[in-house]
């Protein structure tokens, strides 16, 4: 069965802190998504990836950066973690175009106090 | 800016009840797809449509994708518990990423 994993299910950090959220996808995906989820707001994209070391802003790249250094490894970073990034992060990969069925992880819910 | 609004925002409902939830832009789709979210899991796609009028029909939910293929519906008949969870429609501009809509949190009761 095809599988994106997300390496944290529930995380807590402070303010200031550096966040790392990692995302693994066994499916030799080309396209990589982060995206987070708020209530009422739907899924918003973060950041997408579309090939190895290639990196595309999404609707909301402000306060995130992300990393590609391999294909099935998709790493979304917030540098200064603030308490508004408080929320559902949602990984997602697909085979080639970028509007094709994303396959989801089951998502980390961070909080930041 | 938010492209696809879906409605209602929130149903809760009786077990065996019909309904239906909206998914409507002002602009036009190649594709529109749908997930549904179950609590503590990530969205899994239930259908895509590509047509403007295509009806697919999974089980008891009924996917409609409107004649200028700016809007769709999903209709499920007869609810079960099993159907709660997050519907999410997302449309497709044909190479462009896609645009998720806000979400309908459907509660069925036994």
């Amino acid at each position: 069965d095809v599988k994106v994993t997300q390496s944290s299910r529930y995380l807590v950090k402070r303010t200031g802190e550096k966040v790392f959220l990692e995302c693994v996808q066994d499916m030799d995906h080309e396209n990589m998504f982060w995206y987070r989820q708020d209530p009422g707001l739907g899924l918003r994209l973060i950041y997408f990836s579309y090939d190895v070391k290639m990196k595309e802003k999404g609707d909301i790249p402000e306060g995130y950066s992300v990393s590609r250094e391999k294909k099935e490894r998709f790493s979304l970073i917030l540098e200064s973690a603030s308490t508004n990034q408080t929320s559902m992060y949602l990984c997602a990969s697909s085979f080639r175009a970028s509007n094709e069925k994303l396959f989801f992880g089951s998502g980390t819910q961070l909080s930041v106090l | 800016t938010q492209l696809l609004e879906q409605s209602p925002q929130f149903l809760s409902i009786q077990e065996g009840e019909n309904l239906t939830v909206y998914c409507n832009s002002s602009s036009v789709f190649s594709s529109l797809q749908w997930y549904r979210q179950e609590p503590g899991e990530g969205p899994v796609l239930l259908v895509t449509v590509v047509t403007g009028g295509e009806v697919k029909k999974l089980k008891r939910l009924t996917f409609q994708f409107g004649d200028a293929r700016k809007d769709s519906s999903l209709h499920i008949t007869a609810a079960q518990p099993g159907d709660t969870g997050l519907y999410l429609c997302a449309g497709g501009r044909n190479t462009d990423k896609l645009i998720f809509g806000t979400g309908t949190r459907l509660q069925v009761f036994p």
